[in-house]
């Protein structure tokens, strides 16, 4: 079974400056989705980022950007320029494309200070 | 577009008592999943509805069920709650399923059971 595992339960970032949060996957398909959701206090999951197995470039939006690594089944996400807005959980999942359900990390709780 | 709705936003419930938990997709989405979020496990995936047919079920025991209408709206239902069963229950819809397709989520329920 595919299992996805975020070893930062906690990360902290000064406003501005850049942040990086850890998710490994494991898995036997080649073929599959990553995604890192944000999930504010109180507001609902949305997404920030995606990333197509079979692709080999990093995605990126505005300031938010991946470092896929396939073989070594890990999916960083890089947060630049941090904003206080940017304060949420943070969850990686991973979608099969066999029984396509989303398997979640267990999240990171990104503070930034001011 | 409106996103993602989900009712109610808050229960109580007492042990052995059932609970129905309703999602009205964005419209236009046809496809709805349902994850129970806690604590202690996470996220995790409950079961997915596409044209009023469910096409995937987590590893959730049977008092866990659900259902999608015509209209693409689904409800999930709990039957004879256990403290267990207190969590945050999420709805997602996306316009199919397919794990290209990316999933809004709503605000979710929060279930007590006491």
């Amino acid at each position: 079974a595919q299992t996805v595992t975020q070893s930062q339960p906690e990360m902290s970032v000064q406003e501005a400056e850049t942040v990086t949060l850890s998710c490994t996957y494991d898995t036997s398909e080649s073929d599959y989705y990553l995604f890192w959701y944000k999930q504010p206090p109180s507001r609902q999951m949305i997404l920030v980022i995606r990333q197509e197995a079979y692709k080999q470039q990093n995605a990126t939006e505005n300031r938010f950007s991946v470092n896929f690594q396939k073989a070594a089944k890990s999916f960083s996400l890089k947060i630049s320029d941090s904003q206080l807005g940017d304060a949420a959980m943070y969850f990686c999942a991973y979608r099969s494309p066999n029984n396509n359900d989303m398997r979640f990390g267990a999240g990171t709780r990104l503070t930034v200070k001011p | 577009k409106a996103g993602v709705t989900q009712t109610p936003r808050y229960l109580i419930k007492t042990r052995g008592q059932q609970v129905t938990l309703s999602c009205s997709p964005i419209s236009g989405h046809r496809s709805v999943s349902w994850y129970q979020q806690t604590p202690g496990q996470g996220l995790q995936f409950l079961f997915e509805y596409f044209s009023e047919t469910q096409r995937n079920k987590g590893n959730f025991p049977g008092r866990f069920s659900g259902r999608q209408f015509s209209n693409s709206r689904s409800e999930m239902n709990v039957s004879t709650l256990e403290l267990g069963d207190s969590a945050l229950y999420l709805c997602a819809s996306s316009l199919f399923p397919g794990i290209q397709e990316t999933q809004y989520f709503g605000p979710g329920t929060r279930l007590l059971v006491l």
